[in-house]
């Protein structure tokens, strides 16, 4: 499966201000994925980030709030925007690489901690 | 959309228990999996399920894919202090993109 390394891994900011969350895989991949995990809770995916162009949204975010760039196949940004307490949350980056066995596709970075007050 | 419905959402157990629990949809589904996700870390894939009626194990951890397509299993036997954690479902939409709809969580406590 792909390694994935997410970072920062946690940040405490400021509101209003934005973050931006790197993440680097090792290996070309064809989707890439960001999830938000909020406290106590399961995983929501916010957009699938496409290589070459814009990302795709899922309903209830936008890319004013949470634009990305994925400039190639093993790099993707989210940048939370204008923060509030609100999105206090666990940020993941996800990819799915087939590598023709079994043992599934769909691999998780370690997660961004994002605290805002 | 879809959604899978995962129980029970917590469990409080004596280490060498065993553990089950459990997602269910009303959608079909061709994919699913299991995930264990500690504090501090992304969630780490622990058995996949290709096909209707599968039982795979992974050491202790047995999971089954139901034979509707609809719903799926997990069991741990023999639980040790290692295996506290959120312990998820996930599967892939049939059709469309590749995104991951996950279940609530399980999350798992035991007592020594």
């Amino acid at each position: 499966s792909a390694v994935i390394s997410q970072k920062p891994s946690r940040d405490i900011c400021q509101r209003g201000t934005s973050l931006t969350i790197q993440c680097q895989v090792d290996s070309q991949v064809t989707m890439m994925f960001w999830y938000r995990q909020q406290p106590g809770q399961s995983l929501t995916l916010i957009a699938t980030a496409n290589q070459g162009s814009e990302a795709t949204y899922e309903s209830g975010f936008v890319i004013d709030k949470f634009p990305i760039s994925r400039p190639n196949l093993t790099f993707s940004t989210l940048t939370v925007s204008n923060m509030s307490p609100e999105d206090s949350s666990i940020y993941l980056c996800s990819v799915v690489r087939w590598d023709g066995h079994r043992g599934g596709g769909y691999t998780f970075g370690s997660g961004t901690r994002l605290t805002v007050v | 959309g879809q959604q899978l419905n995962q129980s029970p959402q917590s469990m409080f157990i004596q280490e060498g228990e065993d553990v089950s629990m459990n997602c269910t949809s009303s959608s079909i589904f061709n994919t699913w999996l299991w995930y264990k996700q500690e504090p501090g870390e992304g969630p780490v894939l622990l058995i996949a399920l290709y096909k209707a009626g599968e039982l795979t194990s992974n050491g202790r951890l047995t999971a089954q894919f139901g034979i509707t397509r609809k719903d799926s299993f997990l069991n741990i036997s023999a639980s040790i202090p290692s295996d506290v954690g959120i312990y998820f479902c996930a599967a892939p939409p049939v059709q469309g993109a590749q995104k991951l709809v996950f279940g609530q969580g399980t999350r798992l406590t035991i007592n020594p």
